[in-house]
């Protein structure tokens, strides 16, 4: 069966510090993947996806994802953080046979500090 | 451009009780996908219709029920509500039928079951 894992269900970090969200994925078949951020009381909004290509995607909001297929993962980054990017942020996989079912991880907060 | 428009935002019901909710897709945006979010977790696939025809279903029992209009947009029947029905439920629409390039979400509405 497919799953998404999202290990860190919070992450405290002080503003203009660097963040690594981390997702682990596991399927037997190709996925997409893709980034979800959900503020408060509001509905996903997509951050960026992996579809193929290169394995460096850069998304809206100055950040960034690595797909790694050794090792199933596709961790969330950002070199400086905003107190703005607090929120919770989704993992998402889509099996490439049925791209219309997203598996969602568990999400994580993150928390920026002042 | 109006996104993903959601009505009710907010809905209290007793156990036993029906509910529907509506969702109106981004004009042009022929796909219309229903996700259950539990609080605490991620979302969970429940239904995708494309061209008002049902093109996937999660694993969800039969008390749940939906449909899409000719103007594509979608209803979600929810029939014998039980206290675990209580969520928040979000709707998606994309252009094609696959979410290969991502959904784009509604604010949802939150069900509250009593």
């Amino acid at each position: 069966a497919q799953s998404v894992t999202q290990l860190d269900s919070q992450v405290p970090v002080f503003e203009e510090a660097p963040v690594k969200l981390r997702c682990n994925y596991s399927s037997s078949v190709s996925v997409y993947l893709f980034w979800y951020v959900q503020y408060p009381n509001q509905g996903l909004q997509l951050l960026l996806k992996y579809l193929s290509g290169s394995t460096l995607v850069k998304g809206i909001n100055g950040f960034e994802a690595e797909f790694n297929k050794s090792q199933t993962s596709f961790h969330l980054r950002k070199p400086s953080v905003h107190i703005s990017d607090t929120a919770e942020y989704f993992c998402a996989a889509a099996p490439d046979s049925g791209t219309y079912k997203y598996i969602f991880g568990t999400g994580t907060r993150l928390k920026v500090l002042a | 451009d109006a996104g993903v428009t959601q009505s009710p935002t907010h809905l209290i019901k007793t156990r036993g009780q029906q509910v529907t909710l509506r969702c109106s897709p981004i004009s042009g945006h022929k796909s219309v996908s229903w996700y259950q979010q539990v609080l605490g977790q991620g979302p969970q696939f429940i239904f995708q219709y494309y061209e008002k025809e049902e093109r996937g279903r999660g694993n969800f029992p039969d008390r749940f029920s939906a449909r899409q209009f000719p103007n594509y947009s979608s209803e979600l029947n929810v029939n014998a509500l039980l206290l675990g029905d209580s969520a928040l439920y979000l709707c998606a629409s994309s252009l094609q039928h696959g979410g290969l390039y991502g959904y784009t979400f509604g604010s949802g509405t939150r069900l509250t079951v009593v």
